[in-house]
């Protein structure tokens, strides 16, 4: 079991410019969560799939922020035009599936930096 | 709204030194609680969790007793060692929702 995995770990983008974050979920989980951590806000809850469905976006900024899951072994959270607040490090989890019972599991989380 | 606060933003100890970290939390329900660890360059990873008043969750030496009347769940170890140093996550979630809330998380730092 190779754990939830991220790609990249590390991704430095220009003011203005695309970028694209990948997740693979454990083999056999549901439930796919999205989170931004940053120093001042900590840990916060961006967005949740199950069974690839979007489930709960609340979290997510309503503008140039976007995540899919077209298939049960990925899931990508996409901004566009990034900005500087936007460097953090954006982590996933996954569960086997979204109850309270389940834990996630979280990957080792995408280092976003725009300069 | 939901809430947790964790009152100790950095924790400086000598090996061997006795560990807490105090964790309050706001809620309106009956929350289950948890406590996650955060190694340098990992995500977190989920030490134990409490679901009812009075039970203590425990791994790895760490333990923590819910605590319904004082709305805490207080992190305790006894004898920390080096590589115990990481971020500690207190954290809450209501049975039949998946959403965490966290707390802002407290450094630990142990001194060999």
């Amino acid at each position: 079991n190779a754990g939830v995995i991220q790609t990249p770990r590390h991704k430095v983008t220009g003011k203005g410019q695309e970028a694209t974050l990948w997740c693979e979920p454990i083999s056999g989980h549901s439930a796919v969560f999205w989170y931004r951590q940053t120093i001042v806000q900590g840990l916060e809850f961006l967005t949740y799939f199950r069974n690839q469905a979007p489930i709960d976006d609340s979290g997510m900024p309503k503008e140039r922020f976007s995540a899919q899951m077209p298939n049960q072994s990925h899931s990508t959270l996409k901004i566009q035009s990034t900005q500087p607040q936007d460097s953090a490090v954006y982590l996933c989890a996954s569960s086997l599936n979204g109850g309270v019972s389940y834990e996630q599991y979280f990957g080792p989380g995408t280092r976003l930096t725009v300069l | 709204g939901d809430s947790v606060t964790q009152t100790e933003g950095q924790v400086a100890l000598s090996e061997e030194d006795f560990l807490t970290i105090h964790c309050n939390y706001s809620a309106s329900g009956y929350p289950t609680l948890f406590w996650y660890v955060q190694y340098p360059g990992e995500g977190p990873q989920l030490l134990f969790r409490a679901s009812r008043d009075k039970e203590k969750g425990s791994s790895r030496g760490f333990e923590a007793t819910y605590d319904k009347g004082t709305t805490s769940f207080h992190l305790r170890k006894a004898s920390v060692q080096e590589s115990d140093s990481a971020v500690y996550y207190c954290a809450l979630r209501y049975t039949g929702n998946y959403k965490y809330v966290f707390g802002a998380g407290t450094r630990l730092k142990v001194i060999a």
